[in-house]
């Protein structure tokens, strides 16, 4: 159980464009997730936190409007990057926690993002 | 301000000898703590947590942690590694009323044959 699915793994995308991830809870719903960027041989750092049927709260220092999260539905996240640049080059982590029961969030396998 | 220390960005140990990786966090209060790995280009697998009762936390792959309140701190042990241990170590603290992790710097692990 506690499945939390990320799509795709790996994307290129040149820049200027707008590229989507998705993070999907398999078997449970989620009504919070987060989304987490690591730079290469960097930690993970917390970009926002998405609540279900809510606008997602942004770390300091995130644009929101270059980072859009959309949690319309209780197993589905998406983050998309507008207007990507090569700066924006990374590795995106989702996790999800389980709306019910005292339990931490469950963490997707990540997308390697690369802007060319 | 809150924060996670790994002190160590990278430890070599030998195959079959422990392993201690160190942990201090600076919290207000008493947070969750979670030790995550990490392989290369992989996503996050927990190893272990820590929310409340017995401070001597086992987790998967034999791994153990000890929470220290006094010392603000969640070591991480393992008596005898595996050369498939080799991989990135993260320790994590989340608060009790959301979840939000804060994660150290990461230490690398790496084990001589």
């Amino acid at each position: 159980g506690a499945v939390v699915s990320q799509h795709p793994s790996w994307v290129i995308c040149k820049s200027g464009t707008s590229v989507k991830i998705e993070c999907r809870s398999l078997d449970f719903q989620a009504t919070t997730m987060f989304w987490y960027r690591q730079f290469p041989k960097q930690s993970l750092m917390l970009m926002a936190t998405s609540n279900e049927g809510s606008k997602a709260t942004y770390e300091q220092g995130v644009e929101k409007d270059k980072f859009l999260i959309n949690h319309a539905s209780l197993t589905l996240s998406t983050l998309t990057v507008t207007s990507a640049h090569p700066e924006d080059s990374s590795f995106y982590i989702c996790s999800a926690k389980p709306g019910q029961g005292n339990t931490e969030a469950f963490f997707g396998q990540g997308t390697r993002l690369t802007v060319v | 301000a809150q924060s996670v220390t790994q002190p160590d960005i990278h430890i070599t140990v030998s195959e079959g000898a422990s392993l201690e990786l160190r942990c201090n966090y600076s919290y207000g209060a008493t947070p969750y703590l979670f030790w995550y790995v990490q392989s290369p280009g992989q996503g996050l697998q927990l190893l272990l947590k820590y929310f409340s009762g017995d401070t001597l936390v086992q987790g998967i792959k034999g791994f153990e942690a000890e929470f220290k309140r006094s010392q603000s701190s969640f070591n991480l042990r393992k008596p005898s590694v595996h050369w498939s241990d080799a991989a990135e170590y993260f320790c994590a603290v989340g608060a009790r009323s959301s979840y939000k992790l804060i994660f150290g710097s990461g230490t690398r692990l790496l084990v001589r044959p």
